[in-house]
């Protein structure tokens, strides 16, 4: 079974700090992706990589940034949180090809306050 | 590019009555699509997906799904649900070919099975 790891289920931070949220996975998957999910827009892509030290942005990539320096490991970095990234942030993974599923983490509800 | 629309926000429904949940998708190439469940204070989990062959495919906990290419559409469907059914559904598709496995998701259905 593949299990996605999120480095924390909760999480609460201040407006103008800088925020990590952290995903492992143990199944050698090539992709891995950030979303975020709110009531009513459900899952919006923000940055998704397919090789180490690879990145590309997905539909909502400002006030965020990526860092992937092993296959294992993809970080989510809010640069200077504000209130409007309070919000439930998934981490995901798959093989590389387009008829794999993806896998999903239990989810990050971050707060920012 | 593709997009994915779920033609209902909530679904409440009965215990033991059947339940169909609907996504229509639209897309200028051939796709793949997928239905995924995800349980209070959980990530998603894939329930089925559709990649070829037999256009009724068929997922975990009893639930099937309708590829139905004239109609652009990936009927989500069970005959009888359960309380433990009551849960967020996303259908999502991707593009056959020239991409990363990027999946585009639909806004989700919320099930609540009454007892």
């Amino acid at each position: 079974d593949v299990k996605v790891t999120q480095s924390s289920r909760y999480l609460v931070k201040r407006t103008g700090e800088k925020v990590f949220l952290e995903c492992v996975q143990d199944m050698d998957h090539e992709n891995m992706f950030w979303y975020r999910q709110d009531p009513g827009l459900g899952l919006r892509l923000i940055y998704f990589s397919y090789d180490v030290k690879m990145k590309e942005k997905g539909d909502i990539p400002e006030g965020y940034s990526v860092s992937r320096e092993k296959k294992e490991r993809f970080s989510l970095i809010l640069e200077s949180a504000s209130t409007n990234q309070t919000s439930m942030y998934l981490c995901a993974t798959s093989r590389d090809a387009s008829n794999q599923p993806q896998h999903f983490g239990d989810g990050t509800r971050l707060s920012i306050l | 590019a593709q997009s994915v629309t779920q033609l209902d926000s909530q679904v409440p429904v009965f215990e033991e009555a059947p339940v169909e949940l609907r996504c229509n998708y639209s897309s200028s190439v051939s796709v793949y699509l997928f239905w995924y469940v995800q349980y209070p204070n959980q990530g998603l989990q894939l329930l089925l997906k559709y990649l070829s062959g037999s256009t009724l495919v068929k997922g975990i906990n009893g639930f099937e799904a309708e590829f139905n290419k004239s109609q652009t559409s990936f009927h989500l469907r069970k005959p009888s649900v359960h309380i433990s059914d009551t849960a967020e559904y996303f259908c999502a598709v991707t593009g056959r070919s020239g991409n990363t496995g990027k999946l585009i998701f639909g806004q989700g259905t919320t099930l609540q099975v009454k007892p």
